[in-house]
């Protein structure tokens, strides 16, 4: 168990339609980390957030968003879904963001959205 | 830009066997280099790391060495088990960014 906690484990829904994704850091943890992992693109970055702010973008679509709350959890809200937007959603929370290098990403389970 | 690349997979051993799954990256300036795993239905987790050049990483068995004058970060292990099935994922952090780059990953099958 890394710590980190995501909910839900499982969403199904329709095209067209919004989801927020949740998670909950590890206690101590300022930063948090967005994954998209399907099958034809592998383990993509979506976003960085630190302490509540923003702090890197990746390959993050503009119909999602996403924001870290002043007790540190984080949502990511995905809208106007797409069959393509099915695939697995990691959360991952490190101790700081200065030189990354010196922190370790721990990441939750992840959170299956498919769309339908 | 920085990037990853892993060997394709899937690696498929029998138990006790050697292992070795290659990756070299490229990065301007100095980066840390990681091997993380994913057991299935699971998340990733951090198996081990090596932030400067010529150190080693290793934990449970796995070994992999910072080579700079290749750009490889190869891990290795003497002996897998069948409990060592997943996929592994390389991944560099240059200091001062806040993203991890990892590779496609390369998923393992070690058979009883």
């Amino acid at each position: 168990d890394s710590g980190v906690t995501q909910t839900p484990k499982h969403l199904i829904t329709a095209t067209g339609q919004r989801v927020t994704l949740r998670c909950s850091p590890r206690s101590g943890d300022l930063s948090v980390y967005w994954y998209q992992q399907s099958l034809d693109q592998g383990l993509q970055f979506l976003i960085q957030y630190y302490n509540g702010e923003e702090r890197a973008k990746g390959n993050i679509l503009e119909r999602f968003s996403a924001q870290q709350f002043p007790d540190l959890h984080s949502e990511l809200n995905l809208s106007s879904l797409e069959l393509g937007d099915s695939a697995l959603y990691f959360c991952a929370s490190s101790v700081g963001a200065v030189g990354v290098g010196r922190n370790e990403q721990f990441f939750g389970p992840g959170t299956r959205l498919t769309v339908l | 830009g920085n990037s990853v690349t892993q060997m394709e997979g899937p690696v498929t051993l029998s138990e006790e066997a050697f292992l070795t799954i290659n990756c070299t990256y490229t990065a301007t300036g100095y980066p840390s280099l990681f091997w993380y795993v994913q057991y299935p239905g699971e998340g990733l987790q951090l198996l081990l790391k090596a932030t400067k050049a010529d150190d080693k990483g290793s934990n449970k068995g796995f070994e992999a060495t910072y080579r700079k004058e290749t750009t490889s970060f190869h891990l290795e292990k003497g002996s897998v088990q069948v409990s060592d099935s997943a996929v592994y994922f390389c991944a560099l952090a240059t200091s001062g960014t806040y993203k991890y780059i990892f590779g496609t990953g390369t998923r393992l099958k070690v058979l009883a």
